[in-house]
This record gives structure tokens, sequence and C-alpha cells, in this order.
């Protein structure tokens, strides 16, 4: 069974610095997607950023980024030039190609310090 | 906002009891998919419908069940609530049945069970 885990339970940053959120996801697929949700305090989920896995390009969106490491399974988030709408917690998710489900890892919560 | 919507917001119900939860998916999507997360924790998977039939099951109680109409509304009942059945309950819809689309949240619906 697939699984995705997040180490890291809290982070801070000041605000304007950059950040990394890291996530590690166990599979024996080769074709997969690899999402990062964010939620903020209003509980909506939000898609801040997709990586397919046959892509070796790093996806970005503005100011989020993500280093993808295959081999390594290893799918980090990086936000450049933090601001206070940041704060959150962030869910690094996992889909199958061709599967339904997306499997959560159990998130990051990022503040922000002003 | 994503276009899915989700009713009601808050339910507070007791242990024993049976509750519905109603979601509409985006326009044009046919696959709604059913969450769960509980306090501080991941989003764990229930159910997919996909054009009103089951697609795929996750870790769903037998106490839970769903269904899609032919509008493509789906509900989310929950039967002989129990305490741990407090959570949020979040309803994604998707255009398609696996995740080469992204899924799409609601704002959920929080139930509290006393």
């Amino acid at each position: 069974a697939q699984t995705v885990t997040q180490s890291q339970p809290e982070m801070s940053v000041q605000e304007a610095e950059t950040v990394t959120l890291s996530c590690t996801y166990d599979t024996s697929e080769s074709d997969y997607y690899l999402f990062w949700y964010k939620q903020p305090p209003s509980r909506q989920m939000i898609l801040v950023i997709r990586q397919e896995a046959y892509k070796q390009q790093n996806a970005t969106e503005n100011r989020f980024s993500v280093n993808f490491q295959k081999a390594a399974k290893s799918f980090s988030l990086k936000i450049s030039d933090s601001q206070l709408g940041d704060a959150a917690m962030y869910f690094c998710a996992y889909g199958r190609f061709g599967n339904e489900k997306l499997t959560f890892g159990t998130g990051t919560r990022l503040t922000i310090i002003p | 906002d994503s276009g899915v919507t989700q009713t009601p917001k808050h339910l507070i119900t007791a242990t024993g009891q049976r509750v519905t939860l109603r979601c509409s998916p985006r326009s044009g999507d046919l696959s709604v998919y059913w969450y769960q997360q509980s306090l501080d924790q991941g989003l764990q998977f229930l159910i997919q419908y996909y054009n009103g039939e089951e697609r795929a099951k996750g870790n769903i109680l037998e106490r839970f069940s769903a269904q899609q109409f032919p509008d493509l509304h789906s509900e989310l009942n929950l039967s002989s609530l129990e305490l741990g059945d407090s959570a949020l309950y979040f309803c994604a819809s998707s255009v398609s049945a696996n995740t080469n689309y992204e899924q799409y949240f609601g704002p959920g619906t929080r139930l509290t069970v006393t």
C-alpha cells in the first residue's frame, strides 16, 4: 500500500524568507502523481501544486516550487518570499495513475513570523 | 471558491443517531470523492462514485454508506454514530475517474457527535 510521510509536524519561517517542507512516499508504481494541498484556518483544501512522476522537470507555481527526487521517493515543497497568507497546514498527497483516491500525509503546520 | 458545495457546514448530533451529508460537484464533474479528516490528521479516503456508480472504496465503516444521484450530487449517510465519528468530512469532485485530473474540494461538513 502507498504511504505518505511528512516528518515535520510544525515549521516556522520569517516573512519574506524561504522555507522547505518535506515529504516522502512509498510506492512500487512507476506512474503516479504528487500534490501539495494547503489548508488554511478556514479548513478549505486548496491545491498548491502537482507533479507528474513521468516528468523530470520540477513543477513551479509562482512562489511555490517542488524538488521531486523520484529515486529517493522524495517530494519537497519550497515556498519563496513567504507571506502571512501562507500560514496554513500543508498536506502532501499521492495519487496512482489510473487510480481514484488520494493518499495524504499527516500534514505540516506552517507559521509565518512577521 | 472551488465550485463544490457541501451542506450542512456544521452538524451536532448525539451518539446513536443518523445523519446525511450532501455534496454537489462542480459543473461538468462526474466523479465525487468522500474523505474524512479527524482532528489534526490527514485526510482519509472513504469512497468514490463516478457517474452514479461506486468506483472505489477506502476505509469506510459498514455504518457509513453513500450514493450518487442522476443529477450527480452525492450523499454520505452515517448511522449509529459514535464519538469517534466526529470529524471534518470533505467532498471532492473531478471531471474524470482518476488522479490524472485535479480533485477540487468542497468546504467540508464539520460533524460533532456528543
